[in-house]
């Protein structure tokens, strides 16, 4: 499969519990991002791995927790989320982490219980 | 930081006419300017992005220009067809305390084409 692959799509939480949201992307790139999509609200960067190594963490609270393992797979531990953590979570990678010409999952699409 | 400003937010347009989505920033260090397409359901996808050296760019029926004296940018669509309805995000680049570039998003258009 080429692309970013994000899993799973929909996900339904209760404010005790713990998930994680996966990104794997298969077109080569270095660069790998989480972003935040609320209703009528800019999209919003919260990290930035380039060579699987944080280089941007965009004041997220610690109830978010990115893991890189390497610079093909991307995850978001989730846990004692808030309500209004609710929203689309997009992942999308890039060559080089300048942040341009992005290549987004489709996301996933979070609710808080 | 950088603020973007995207206007309007909603369009609606009559098939074969033109749209145009208009994005002011704050921050004249910017320099790198892309538009992202998101259809309802679908992934953002990158449509077209134009540098700081560069006054305008066309790609088809779609062109990007920039007025940097202004620090505002816009995007045309001409002939709009129905699959060009979707929601489309400006952007601006600035750098950051890493020394990366980082995207900052406007709040999107939702165009509508009218059959």
């Amino acid at each position: 499969e080429t692309g970013v692959t994000q899993t799973p799509r929909h996900l339904v939480m209760g404010m005790t519990n713990k998930k994680s949201l996966k990104c794997e992307q298969h077109l080569g790139h270095n660069a790998m991002y989480w972003y935040k999509q609320s209703a009528k609200k800019p999209l919003e960067l919260m990290f930035v791995y380039n060579f699987k190594e944080q280089t941007e963490n965009n004041s997220v609270p610690s109830r978010f927790s990115p893991e890189c393992p390497n610079s093909s797979h991307l995850f978001l531990h989730l846990h004692t989320l808030q309500p209004e953590d609710s929203a689309l979570y997009l992942c999308a990678s890039s060559q080089g982490q300048r942040g341009e010409k992005l290549f987004f999952g489709s996301g996933t699409q979070l609710s808080v219980l | 930081g950088e603020n973007v400003e995207q206007h309007p937010s909603t369009l609606s347009v009559q098939e074969g006419d033109s749209a145009v989505i208009k994005c002011t920033y704050s921050d004249s260090a910017s320099n790198y300017f892309p538009w992202y397409k998101q259809e309802l359901g679908k992934r953002p996808q990158l449509i077209i992005d134009i540098r700081s050296n560069v006054g305008e760019k066309k790609d088809q029926r779609i062109a990007v220009t920039l007025n940097k004296t202004a620090k505002h940018f816009s995007l045309h669509i001409t002939e709009t067809q129905p699959e060009d309805s979707a929601v489309y995000f400006c952007a601006a680049s600035i750098g950051s305390n890493f020394g990366n570039e980082k995207l900052t998003f406007g709040t999107g258009t939702r165009l509508t084409i009218i059959p």
